[in-house]
């Protein structure tokens, strides 16, 4: 069945660090591809989004490309923030939805 | 602010006993998802329904069950409650029975099972 994969974390960097977190799927279909954020005490909520291939979603300096010959997604920031410390879901939608098993990720100053 | 509210938002109960979750999805998504997501196993998707029918069902106990009443407000009834079912338990909504849009998260329910 369809499935998601993403880096293990925890990952920690300094303020104004470049950041990859590494997402790659299984799916027999044409899924659309997610990254949920959920920040400390909170639910998860949408960052991006990219329907098909070659899309790229992109949000708060956020950016992931949809590659459908590499099957990956993989979230970027050129520039990370004490305020982007949370854990990252990343995920796929065809009949259903699937979830990877997050990365915190966490900010020092 | 997703739109879907949770009540209660914290839970504390003994082993043995029974809960229930109440989820209020976004004004127009007719379905809605329940998950649980524990510190060792992630976010487990338990159930999912759509105007008011079971749709999909994924890791969720027998002593788990949930509906969805015609206002389209769900509930998540937990029963035999045991330590391990301790977790955070998210409701989600979207507007179409499967595929293409994203899942809209209310802020969950910590509950603590003592």
């Amino acid at each position: 069945g369809d499935s998601v994969t993403q880096m293990e974390g925890p990952v920690t960097l300094s303020e104004e660090a470049f950041l990859t977190i590494n997402c790659t799927y299984t799916a027999t279909g044409y899924p659309s591809l997610f990254w949920y954020v959920q920040y400390p005490g909170e639910g998860l909520q949408l960052l991006l989004k990219a329907t098909k291939a070659d899309d790229k979603g992109s949000n708060k300096g956020f950016e992931a490309t949809y590659r459908k010959e590499t099957t990956s997604f993989h979230l970027e920031k050129g520039s990370v923030q004490v305020s982007d410390s949370a854990v990252y879901f990343c995920a796929l939608s065809d009949n259903d939805m699937r979830f990877g098993a997050g990365t915190r990720l966490t900010v020092k100053p | 602010d997703s739109g879907v509210t949770q009540t209660p938002k914290h839970l504390i109960t003994a082993t043995g006993q029974r809960v229930t979750l109440r989820c209020s999805p976004r004004s127009g998504d007719l379905s809605v998802y329940w998950y649980q997501q524990s510190l060792d196993q992630g976010l487990q998707f338990l159930i999912q329904y759509y105007n008011g029918e079971e749709r999909a069902k994924g890791n969720i106990l027998e002593r788990f069950s949930a509906q969805q009443f015609p206002d389209l407000h769900s509930e998540l009834n937990l029963s035999s409650l045991e330590l391990g079912d301790s977790a955070l338990y998210f409701c989600a909504s979207s507007p179409q029975w499967a595929g293409g849009p994203e899942q809209f998260f209310g802020p969950g329910t910590r509950l603590t099972v003592l």
